[in-house]
């Protein structure tokens, strides 16, 4: 079983909010991702760090941003949410040892209203 | 670019039936691949992988075979059951891209009793 988690699990907050989602992984993993997932289920890479003080925006472009200060922790802030922000917003890890497997959260269900 | 392309959903089949969710992919050189599941309100786990071209991953009655002359990473199971219906992701990787995953956009399946 994984050992990523993220808090909180569902969010509904009003617009012109500043949020942090929570990420944590106790594998030891040098590599950290961001998605967002769309209500159509795709998967976006937003943000994804390759270890500590590392950090790189994804493929779609995001408002969003993160920080790596910890091998184990990898917030995602929202400076000042708004509707448009609303999805599914999922954290995972991995590293070469493992093939690059990676291995997710829960995720969070963020609402802005 | 590399990319993943799934068959579309929703599949619906009855208990019992003969599952093939379709996975094709483009890329150089040799990606590894990936099947990953998604169940309502969870985060994603991976369900298969296989590394190498002849590769067949297997796990709970899955299996996807490497097809490399076809390019190909189909899922099948000889017999679903209704706690299979979640959403299936097909994936690749590569080493030179540091493990960040490209996905296929999902496909829902949906097993009645």
């Amino acid at each position: 079983e994984a050992d990523i988690y993220q808090t909180p699990r569902y969010l509904v907050i009003g617009t012109g909010k500043k949020i942090t989602l929570e990420c944590s992984q106790t594998m030891g993993h040098d590599k950290m991702y961001w998605y967002q997932q769309d209500p159509g289920m795709e998967l976006h890479l937003i943000h994804y760090s390759y270890g500590v003080n590392s950090t790189e925006k994804g493929d779609l472009s995001s408002e969003s941003t993160v920080s790596r200060i910890r091998t184990e922790h990898f917030p995602l802030t929202l400076e000042s949410a708004r509707p448009s922000h609303t999805s599914q917003y999922l954290c995972a890890s991995s590293e070469f040892r493992t093939g690059y497997e990676q291995y997710f959260g829960p995720g969070t269900r963020l609402t802005v209203t | 670019g590399n990319s993943v392309t799934q068959m579309e959903g929703p599949v619906t089949l009855s208990e019992e039936a003969f599952l093939t969710i379709n996975c094709t992919y483009t890329a150089t050189g040799y990606p590894s691949l990936f099947w990953y599941v998604q169940y309502p309100g969870e985060g994603l786990q991976l369900l298969l992988k296989a590394t190498k071209a002849d590769d067949k991953g297997s796990n709970k009655g899955f299996e996807a075979t490497y097809r490399k002359e076809t390019t190909s990473f189909h899922l099948e199971k000889g017999s679903v059951q209704v706690s299979d219906s979640a959403v299936y992701f097909c994936a690749l990787s590569k080493y030179n891209q540091g493990g960040k995953l490209i996905f296929g956009q999902g496909t829902e399946l949906s097993v009645k009793p």
